[in-house]
């Protein structure tokens, strides 16, 4: 079992659709949890980051954690063509316990916003 | 300023070359990154430095050869390359080692013919 996994897609929705993406994982030391937005042929630009357990809203965009369930989620609210991109979830451990100093990356789920 | 800067976007080279690829942050960051992403993958992390001193070498071959000259610029030397190690090396920093929230260059992509 992958230590992250997550959906590749690709996943094709309607202008002002709610999109949500997920991730699962097996390391329960992962104690903080991000999103990153990869445009084609650009870096990965972090969208959302949240630590341990809970719900962290940034305009159209909402984090979940649910460390119990080991499943992350990001949703878009009223989803734009702009938001075509490819979604990356990364995952890192405690200083010094399992998983830490480096992140743990999804393979990322590609997103398409029909117009 | 919330920018990591990498030169040069685009770089072709032969396999008996020596090119080097540069990063620049001015965020104050104490840590930072050498990641490698192939097509339709996740990136890899091959290098990372703390305190200007490597703290992280993921076993990359020694043709890849990094440098941190001070706590804004971080280097990646490279020689003698081989086709397969053609692909988008990006460069990140984080405000220390282990806060989770890097920040992304937009990477050099490297062809090696």
């Amino acid at each position: 079992q992958k230590e992250v996994e997550q959906d590749p897609g690709p996943l094709s929705v309607p202008e002002g659709a709610i999109v949500s993406l997920n991730c699962t994982y097996s390391n329960s030391a992962f104690q903080y949890f991000m999103w990153y937005r990869q445009y084609s042929r650009k870096g990965p630009e972090l969208l959302m980051y949240t630590y341990s357990s809970g719900n962290k809203e940034d305009g159209r965009f909402t984090a979940q954690v649910d460390k119990s369930s080991k499943y992350i989620s990001l949703f878009i609210r009223d989803s734009q063509p702009s938001d075509s991109a490819t979604y990356l979830c990364a995952m890192e451990g405690p200083p010094g316990g399992a998983g830490s100093y480096q992140l743990t990356f999804g393979k990322g789920t590609k997103l398409s916003v029909i117009p | 300023d919330t920018e990591v800067t990498q030169t040069p976007k685009h770089l072709v080279m032969g396999m008996t070359n020596k090119k080097s690829l540069k990063c620049e942050q001015h965020m104050g960051h104490r840590a930072m990154y050498w990641y490698k992403q192939k097509a339709k993958k996740p990136p890899e992390l091959m290098f990372v430095y703390s305190y200007e001193k490597l703290s992280i070498n993921e076993s990359v071959p020694s043709r890849f050869s990094p440098e941190c000259p001070n706590s804004s610029l971080l280097n990646l030397h490279l020689h003698a390359l081989q086709p397969e190690d053609s692909a988008l090396y990006l460069c990140a920093s984080s405000q220390d080692l282990f806060t989770g929230e890097l920040f992304f260059g937009e990477g050099s992509r490297l062809t090696v013919l």
